[in-house]
């Protein structure tokens, strides 16, 4: 089955430290999102790209960091700049063309120790 | 920054009812979309209206877009306990460098 598979479900941060939540597909799509969601809000996004080794900073890129090297993978680190790191994190990705949707990995929740 | 503003926040109906909720926007789109997000869980793609269109229908869904008013509904038609969950308009927008943006969403329960 095709689809996007984000891990680990859950994470913990400490201080300082910086943490990598993965995400994989494999739909062949060229484009790949993070969105951070707050309790009782909706999504905001982080960085996305639209093509390997090319990405472009969302609306909250700050304290963050991703990489593309691979069409099928778009790892986001959460650095220790990121000072309220507590979120749910999700990935997304689409296929090329302005109205296609987007399809959703099940998340990862990031807490602080 | 976000764009769709869903109305309402939160909505509770018994099970059989129809439910109906509103997104309004500030900018031009491409398109609209509306996704589910069950507790704990990703988004799951409902349907896409473009900018070009005024009403599609998708099972028991029926979106409507009017870009006059910059404005859209869903109407989810004989609910059912499995439709609680929240639900997210979102507008696509940006030609080559296209990106989402989503509003805060509207909390749908449904009771038995």
């Amino acid at each position: 089955d095709g689809g996007i598979t984000q891990s680990p479900k859950y994470l913990f941060r400490k201080e300082g430290q910086n943490v990598t939540l993965s995400c994989e597909q494999n739909l062949n799509h060229d484009a790949m999102y993070w969105y951070r969601q707050d309790p009782g809000q909706g999504l905001r996004l982080i960085y996305y790209s639209q093509i390997v080794n090319d990405f472009q900073k969302g609306d909250i890129a700050e304290g963050y960091s991703v990489s593309r090297e691979k069409k099928e993978s778009f790892p986001l680190t959460v650095t220790s700049a990121q000072k309220n790191p507590t979120a749910f994190y999700l990935c997304a990705s689409r296929e090329t063309g302005t109205n296609q949707p987007q399809h959703f990995g099940d998340g990862t929740r990031l807490s602080i120790l | 920054s976000q764009q769709g503003e869903e109305d309402p926040q939160a909505l509770s109906i018994q099970e059989g009812e129809n439910a109906t909720m509103n997104c309004s926007y500030k900018t031009s789109i491409n398109n609209l979309q509306w996704y589910r997000q069950n507790s704990g869980r990703g988004l799951v793609h409902l349907i896409l209206i473009r900018s070009n269109e005024r009403e599609k229908h998708s099972g028991r869904l029926r979106v409507t877009l009017d870009t006059s008013k910059k404005s859209s509904s869903l109407l989810i038609t004989a609910s059912r306990a499995a439709d609680t969950a929240s639900y997210f308009c979102a507008t696509g927008s940006g030609g080559s460098n296209y990106k989402l943006t989503f509003g805060k969403g509207t909390l749908l329960t449904v009771n038995p």
